[in-house]
């Protein structure tokens, strides 16, 4: 099956800094990879995903990127905002959601 | 749509006391998701149905849980007896299909065995 590693699994940043998360994967095959924040005492929300054929994406202070040789892909946070201290969870998908382990990232005012 | 509705959003049991967990997906989403989350574990997939039928129960972790998708609005995740161990948030999700469609979570089942 698939094996996703997520780091780091805490982050700490400065207001207005940018933060970054990476993952890597194992199975070539996996061909879907959808970012998750989950804020303290509320469920997982998908926030933005990226498919195989694409290489960037960006949607206003987030974008990710992959790199299907290398088999990694990375969250970009920038112009981070207090509100975004939150879990990350990464996932790379086959037949299911192999999720990372999870960054705890916060922003400090 | 009102999304992924699980009940009850808090359970309270003593040990070895049978609890069930229940889940509506979002409606024409043909996969539904039962997770396990904790600090220790994180994000632990413990079933999967696509189309009400279970495809990968590999991690539901014993005998003492149990799933079934009866029909396409309606999920439940029993586990008994329960024991201090199974203490979590228990998180439903459903998608579109698996593979390229996110999930989408309910707000999860906050279970507390005493």
């Amino acid at each position: 099956g698939e094996n996703v590693e997520q780091h780091p699994s805490t982050l700490s940043v400065q207001e207005g800094d940018s933060a970054v998360i990476k993952c890597t994967y194992s199975d070539s095959a996996s061909n879907y990879f959808p970012w998750y924040k989950q804020e303290l005492g509320k469920r997982p929300q998908l926030i933005i995903d990226i498919r195989s054929n694409v290489g960037e994406k960006k949607d206003q202070r987030i974008a990710v990127t992959l790199n299907k040789t290398a088999k990694h892909f990375s969250l970009h946070i920038t112009e981070t905002q207090p509100e975004d201290s939150a879990v990350y969870f990464c996932a790379a998908t086959g037949n299911q959601f192999y999720f990372g382990t999870g960054t705890s990232l916060t922003v400090i005012p | 749509d009102a999304g992924v509705i699980q009940s009850p959003r808090h359970e309270v049991t003593e040990m070895g006391q049978e609890v069930t967990l229940r889940c509506k997906p979002i409606s024409g989403h043909n996969s539904l998701f039962w997770y396990r989350q904790t600090m220790m574990r994180g994000l632990e997939l413990l079933i999967y149905f696509n189309n009400n039928v279970p495809i990968d129960d590999s991690g539901m972790p014993e005998d003492r849980f149990s799933a079934k998708m009866p029909n396409a609005s309606f999920s439940t995740l029993k586990i008994q007896p329960s024991e201090p161990r199974d203490s979590a948030v228990y998180f439903c999700a459903s998608s579109l299909q698996t593979g390229n469609y996110g999930y989408t979570f309910g707000s999860g089942t906050r279970l507390t065995v005493v």
